[in-house]
């Protein structure tokens, strides 16, 4: 167990849809970073958070949108779902935020699963 | 941004060693270079990570040479269940660069 919660695990929804993909970062963790990983893929980053903030983009689509609350959770927003979305979307969470950080190990939730129909 | 590249598969049998290797050559200085085990639908799982030269712990060494453009698991005695995705991953966690995975090279270790 890496300590970081994802819910939904499995989410089937259909095309046009809108969902909401949640992390709880391990405690004491002030980055999240989210990633998505299509059938036989690799894992693309999408986007980073730091106590609240934006701190590193990836290829995130304009229709996907994320935000990490105060208390350290974040959420990932899939709107106007088309089939290619369907996939795996992790959290990961890691402490540190320095660039030189020796000991920056990314927990990685279990995933939540998008099937899009 | 750091790109890496990985064999997409390799085969081994079980009580053998694997060495995996990673080229990523335009590394920036500060980042470190962290590998990642994944098994079917599960998160990646940190393996070890290094800066320069030779890092080891419980269950894999990591090797790197002084351009630090290239990096090399090395997996002791593998066994069945070592048949994983590997990755590695150049940046630091707190980078405010993005944390880029290679493709993965697929392990498969054979009885």
């Amino acid at each position: 167990d890496s300590g970081v919660t994802q819910t939904p695990k499995h989410l089937i929804t259909a095309t046009g849809q809108r969902v909401t993909l949640r992390c709880s970062p391990r405690s004491g963790d002030l980055s999240v970073y989210w990633y998505q990983q299509s059938l036989d893929q690799g894992l693309q980053f999408l986007i980073q958070y730091y106590n609240g903030e934006e701190r590193a983009k990836g290829n995130i689509l304009e229709r996907f949108s994320a935000q990490q609350f105060p208390d350290l959770h974040s959420e990932l927003n899939l709107s106007s779902l088309e089939l290619g979305d369907s996939a795996l979307y992790f959290c990961a969470s890691s402490l540190y935020k320095a660039p030189t950080d020796a000991t920056g190990e990314l927990f990685f939730g279990e995933g939540s699963r998008l099937t899009v129909l | 941004l750091a790109k890496t590249t990985q064999p997409i598969s390799m085969d081994s049998y079980e009580g053998q060693e694997v060495n995996i290797t990673c080229s990523h050559n335009n590394i920036a200085t500060n980042d470190y270079i962290t590998w990642y085990q994944q098994f079917p639908s599960q998160g990646p799982r940190f393996i070890i990570q290094g800066y320069k030269t030779k890092v080891t712990n419980e269950v894999a060494s990591l090797f790197i040479p002084a351009d630090r453009k290239s990096s090399t698991l090395s997996l002791p005695r593998v066994s069945l269940s070592d048949t994983a995705v590997y990755y590695c991953l150049v940046g630091g966690a707190g980078s405010a660069r993005q944390l880029t995975f290679g493709s993965g090279t697929q392990l498969t270790v054979l009885p």
